[in-house]
């Protein structure tokens, strides 16, 4: 049991580059997220999902996109880097909104 | 705007001895906190919660306490231990699922 993983563990772009950050549960878990974590600051939520086909927008979802296609994978999109989304980028599942939400280990991406 | 916040960036404390984290929160609407530990290159891990119906959990060494009046809430891990040196951040929620989390407190415990 694998349990929450993220591909790839670092990247830098270039401004105007874009690319998809992996995020793969095994838990079979319904809700999944993904959160942004800037220097000094807590995880601030980008976008969430409560099940396959259903996504919905967080708190910073401004330059992002994903989809939730399968109960396994949730993929976030980012179609046109900026410096300002330099940042460690996080995803999580729980089975429910009550239920304790189960982290990835973090992408680091570097805009440049 | 910071709904949670974590005023101690950091804190140091030596083995054995108890260390207190504290959090404040702004929105009277949360209605559920956790706290969560973090290592180096990890992603965070869930540690202990509480419900706004509780004044105090407790889970070993690590006991929550909620004072909802204060809009204040406190971690104490006792007794502290090598293993215990990470990033805590407090966390909290309303009626839907969306976390707010605070800046985190860096906690060193000295041998």
């Amino acid at each position: 049991n694998a349990g929450v993983t993220q591909t790839p563990k670092f990247r830098i772009l270039k401004i105007g580059q874009s690319m998809t950050l992996q995020c793969t549960q095994d838990m079979n878990h319904n809700y999944m997220y993904w959160y942004r974590q800037d220097p000094g600051m807590g995880l601030k939520l980008i976008y969430y999902s409560v099940g396959a086909g259903i996504t919905d927008k967080g708190e910073v979802p401004n330059g992002y996109n994903v989809s939730r296609s399968t109960t396994e994978d949730f993929p976030l999109r980012l179609e046109l880097a900026a410096p300002s989304q330099t940042s460690v980028y996080f995803c999580a599942s729980s089975y429910s909104r009550e239920d304790t939400q189960y982290f990835g280990p973090g992408t680091r991406l570097t805009v440049l | 705007d910071q709904q949670v916040k974590q005023n101690s960036p950091s804190l140091s404390v030596q083995e054995g001895r108890i260390s207190i984290l504290n959090c404040d929160y702004t929105n009277s609407m949360f209605d559920y906190f956790l706290w969560y530990k973090k290592y180096p290159a990890e992603g965070p891990t869930f540690l202990i919660s509480i419900s706004s119906i509780k004044d105090k959990n407790e889970d070993g060494r690590f006991t929550v306490f909620l004072n909802k009046s204060a809009k204040h809430l406190s971690l104490h891990i006792v007794p502290s231990q090598p293993g215990d040196s990470a990033v805590y951040f407090c966390a909290a929620s309303d009626d839907d699922y969306k976390l707010s989390f605070g800046a985190g407190t860096t906690v060193t415990v000295r041998a």
